[in-house]
């Protein structure tokens, strides 16, 4: 059974920091890794997609890598801004299924 | 593209009341599935469905939980006789036709809708 874990649970940082957010699953069989942003009280963005073939995909100030074969991806954020702060949750899709494994999500405090 | 949309945004049941919440996926996407978020807690798939099929409900409720997506329409997701622990975030997620599941299938989620039983 999927499971998908991500630590810091909760991270609050001054503006400017570079920021790491781990993600780790167990069934490295899986078809896509997606990043997602939640803000409070509202629905979920998509910020990267990496397909299993990729090694990390980037978009502006966030980049995305994925080593399947040790079940892990890690979200890096350049030059935090008090605008990131939201929830960030990774989530895989399991080879032979088509739903979305979620993480418990990493909550991200950025203040000036 | 409109996006996925989710409606009421936000719902108010009495325990024992029906609640029923829709969702319109984005255009050309014929794949719908449901997640509820309970408070403090993470999203958990429910269901997937496509047009007029049920395709994977291995997390609905066994009892008062039911999905459709019809030919024409929104996806119903329908919770009878609510409880107060039905009380949560649900939401919407689309994606197209997988290409014998593609892995650069990309889901769109809507914006939920915040179920509270008083």
């Amino acid at each position: 059974k999927q499971e998908v874990t991500q630590i810091p649970a909760a991270l609050s940082v001054p503006e400017g920091e570079n920021l790491v957010l781990n993600c780790s699953f167990t069934d490295s069989a899986i078809y896509n890794l997606q990043w997602f942003r939640q803000d409070p009280g509202k629905g979920l963005t998509s910020l990267l997609l990496i397909q299993s073939s990729q090694r990390e995909q980037t978009s502006g100030r966030l980049n995305a890598s994925l080593d399947k074969s040790s079940g892990r991806s890690t979200l890096y954020i350049a030059a935090s801004q008090p605008g990131d702060s939201a929830t960030y949750l990774c989530a895989v899709i399991v080879y032979n299924t088509d739903k979305l494994i979620f993480g418990t999500g990493t909550r991200l405090q950025v203040f000036p | 593209n409109a996006g996925v949309m989710q409606n009421p945004r936000h719902l108010v049941r009495r325990r024992g009341q029906e609640a029923r919440l829709r969702c319109s996926p984005m255009k050309g996407h014929s794949h719908v599935y449901w997640y509820r978020q309970l408070p403090e807690e993470g999203l958990k798939f429910m269901v997937y469905l496509q047009k007029e099929n049920i395709i994977d409900e291995s997390g609905m409720p066994k009892e008062r939980f039911s999905a459709e997506f019809p030919k024409e329409g929104p996806s119903i997701l329908r919770i009878q006789q609510v409880v107060r622990g039905d009380s949560a975030a649900y939401f919407c997620a689309s994606s197209p036709p997988s290409r014998g599941r593609s892995s650069d299938t990309e889901a769109f989620f809507g914006q939920g809708t915040r179920l509270t039983v008083v």
